[in-house]
């Protein structure tokens, strides 16, 4: 059964610092991974999709990349803001047709 | 506006009292599914749908219906709720099994006393 787990569980930063958060996963067959933004109390924002052919994917300060065979993807902010403390949330799409979900990381971007 | 709408946001019952999650898109996907998230467990998948009348069982299946009698809709059951099942659930869609990402609703706070 695939496994994803995301490390460190929580990070603090100064604000302006570059970023990486980290997701592995144990089965290598997948169709997609998905980075995901979650504020407290609310739904799951979607950030980033990269199909299993692609190597990364970028959306404005977010960077996302995907090494299949070793099984890890990185999300990248750039110049981090306090609007962007969130936890944030990894998912892969298995071959099964089901999705699994890292237990996130928790940002704090500190003014 | 696209989206995904669940209801209610909050539901506080008790133990056995047959209780319904709404679930509907406008977006025209076929795939959709349901999620619990609980403490230090993350988001686990109750079941999901591929298209009308096609559903199948996530990882958490155990005490939960589904149905996907129009492509809008999928509801989720819980016959006889109990403690357990104290959860923030989530509902999702995208637009095919293997296509486009997942878009979620804001969540249901169910609580079984």
């Amino acid at each position: 059964k695939q496994e994803v787990t995301q490390i460190p569980a929580a990070l603090s930063v100064p604000e302006g610092e570059n970023l990486v958060l980290n997701c592995s996963f144990t089965d290598s067959a997948i169709y997609n991974l998905q980075w995901f933004r979650q504020d407290p109390g609310k739904g799951l924002t979607s950030l980033l999709l990269i199909q299993s052919s692609q190597r990364e994917q970028t959306s404005g300060r977010l960077n996302a990349s995907l090494d299949k065979s070793s099984g890890r993807s990185t999300l990248y902010i750039a110049a981090s803001q306090p609007g962007d403390s969130a936890t944030y949330l990894c998912a892969v799409r298995g071959t099964g047709n089901q999705f699994y979900f890292g237990t996130g990381t928790s940002l704090t971007v500190i003014p | 506006e696209a989206q995904v709408t669940q209801n209610p946001r909050y539901l506080i019952t008790v133990t056995g009292k047959k209780l319904t999650v709404t679930c509907s898109q406008n977006m025209n996907h076929e795939y959709m599914s349901w999620y619990r998230q609980d403490p230090g467990l993350g988001l686990r998948q109750i079941y999901y749908s591929m298209n009308v009348e096609v559903t199948d069982k996530g990882d958490v299946p155990e005490g939960y219906k589904v149905s996907r009698k129009e492509k809008r809709n999928f509801p989720l059951i819980l016959e006889s709720p109990s403690p357990n099942q104290t959860s923030l659930y989530f509902c999702a869609s995208s637009l095919g099994v293997r296509q486009g990402p997942l878009h979620f609703g804001n969540g249901t706070r169910l609580t079984v006393t």
